[in-house]
């Protein structure tokens, strides 16, 4: 099991590109989840999908958008980056955001540059 | 969800138990406590959860108050691979997210 993978693992970006972010998960997890994290900060959630077919906004969804692309795979678009946008992207999974005890586990990372 | 308290940083010698405290006073009847750590540059790991008994697992062990305003976990033989972030996350028992604060820094010391 590669668990949950990520794609790319560094990029740069000019303000006003647009890029996806890939993340895809081996374990059968129907949720799923998008995070960044700013230099010396915790993680704050993006977007999420509980289960397939569904997406919703975390903390901080202005500037992104998800594509719940099938139980596996979950991707994230910056339309046009802008440098704030500068971060760590993780992607998360875990088996089903309403159980009891619900386990998230997460990918390597996406760290993103916007000049 | 509860807000949690946590000191920003903390030193531990190598093979001594290390004890990272979380304050959690408005923690209501069914919230859990979480803990999750990150290790430089990696995503963030899943170490163990309770509700209010005490928690063991291979990794560490979670010890809730009684009132369950704080809890404490402790990894029992801390080593140099234990210096991370440590994060204390408390959460509802059904559709809720994790809210991540700024963590614990913990350095574990040869």
């Amino acid at each position: 099991n590669a668990g949950v993978t990520q794609t790319p693992k560094f990029q740069v970006l000019k303000t006003g590109q647009s890029m996806t972010l890939q993340c895809a998960q081996d374990m059968n997890h129907n949720s799923m989840y998008w995070y960044r994290q700013d230099p010396g900060m915790g993680l704050r959630l993006i977007y999420y999908s509980a289960s397939e077919g569904t997406t919703d906004k975390g903390e901080v969804p202005n500037g992104y958008n998800v594509s719940r692309l099938n139980k596996r795979e979950f991707s994230l678009r910056l339309e046009s980056a802008a440098p704030s946008q500068t971060s760590v992207y993780f992607c998360a999974s875990s088996e089903l955001l309403r159980l009891l005890t619900d386990t998230q586990y997460f990918g390597p990372g996406t760290r993103l540059t916007v000049l | 969800d509860a807000k949690t308290t946590q000191p920003p940083s903390m030193d531990c010698a190598e093979g001594r138990a290390a004890n990272l405290p979380c304050n959690h006073s408005t923690i209501s009847g069914n919230e859990y406590v979480y803990w999750y750590r990150q290790i430089h540059s990696q995503g963030p790991q899943y170490i163990i959860h309770g509700l209010k008994n005490n928690e063991t697992n291979e990794m560490a062990s979670l010890i809730i108050t009684e009132d369950r305003k704080s809890s404490t976990l402790i990894l029992p033989h801390a080593t140099l691979r234990d210096t991370a972030v440590y994060y204390c996350i408390v959460r509802k028992e059904y559709g809720n997210k994790l809210v991540f604060g700024a963590g614990t820094i913990l350095r574990v010391k040869s």
